[in-house]
C-alpha cells in the first residue's frame, strides 16, 4: 500500500539554525499539509498546500515557516530560524480528493537544542 | 480551545469485549469526521470516518456513531483484540464550507489497553 514517506526521523539542530523537513506524499494525490504534535499534546494543523500554494494556515505557521514543492515529488517544511519551542514531531499527510482521509507520514523528531 | 474534545485520556477493556471511544466537538461547521490509530513512533494511522449525512459508519470491528444534534461522535471496536492497544484520536474538518482544504482539528486522544 502507498505510504507517505518523511526524512529524516530525528533531527538535532541548534536554536536559530535553520532546518528542512522533508516528506515523499503519496504519488497521486494533490493535497498536502504539515501537522505537529508537542510532546504531551494534541497534534496541530500547521498548513495545507495545493496547486503549487499555501491554501490553508495557522496561527502557528509565522514568518520563520515556508513549505515548497520543488520537484513534483517531495513536499518540504523549512524552518528559518529556529527556537527551544519548535521541539516537536512534525507530520507531513496527504489526500487525493476532498472526501478521502489524510494519509500521515511517521513524523520527523524534531529537537531544538 | 478545544474544538474537538476527547474527555477520557485512557480506556482499559478486556480481550472480546467493546470498546467504546468517544468524542464531543463544538463547530458547527464540522462536517467529515475522522478516527485515526497511533502507535508510539509512528504517524496516525486512518481506520475510519463519517460524512455528516449519515449517522452510521461500518467497516469490520469498527462501527463509528454521529450525533450531530449532540455534536458527540464515537467509535466501537468489538470485539476487541490486544493489537487495538494504541492511543485513538478523534479528528474532524470542514470540508464542505469554501476555500477550506479539509485540514483536520484532532482531539488528544484516548489511550486504549486492551488485557489479553
Amino acid at each position: 500500500e502507498p505510504e507517505v514517506t518523511q526524512t529524516p526521523s530525528h533531527q538535532v539542530t541548534q536554536m536559530g539554525q535553520e532546518v528542512i523537513l522533508r516528506c515523499v506524499p503519496i504519488s497521486n494525490h494533490l493535497y498536502f499539509y504539515w501537522y505537529r504534535q508537542i510532546l504531551g499534546q494534541k497534534v496541530e494543523f500547521l498548513v495545507s498546500f495545493y496547486n503549487n500554494e499555501i491554501s490553508e494556515k495557522s496561527e502557528i505557521f509565522d514568518d520563520q515557516f515556508s513549505v515548497e514543492r520543488p520537484d513534483g515529488s517531495n513536499f518540504t517544511l523549512k524552518i528559518r530560524s529556529t527556537k527551544l519551542e519548535d521541539s516537536a514531531m512534525y507530520f507531513c499527510a496527504s489526500r487525493d480528493s476532498s472526501v478521502q482521509p489524510q494519509h500521515f507520514g511517521d513524523g520527523t523528531r524534531l529537537s531544538i537544542l | 480551545d478545544q474544538q474537538v474534545k476527547q474527555n477520557s485520556p485512557s480506556l482499559s477493556v478486556q480481550e472480546g469485549r467493546i470498546s467504546i471511544l468517544n468524542c464531543d466537538y463544538t463547530n458547527s461547521m464540522f462536517d467529515y469526521f475522522l478516527w485515526y490509530k497511533k502507535y508510539p513512533a509512528e504517524g496516525p494511522t486512518f481506520l475510519i470516518s463519517i460524512s455528516s449525512i449519515k449517522d452510521k459508519n461500518e467497516d469490520g470491528r469498527f462501527t463509528v456513531f454521529l450525533n450531530k444534534s449532540a455534536k458527540h461522535l464515537s467509535l466501537h471496536i468489538v470485539p476487541s483484540q490486544p493489537g487495538d492497544s494504541a492511543v485513538y484520536f478523534c479528528a474532524a474538518s470542514a470540508i464542505g464550507y469554501g476555500g477550506s482544504q479539509g485540514n483536520l482539528i484532532f482531539g488528544k486522544g484516548t489511550k486504549l489497553s486492551v488485557k489479553p
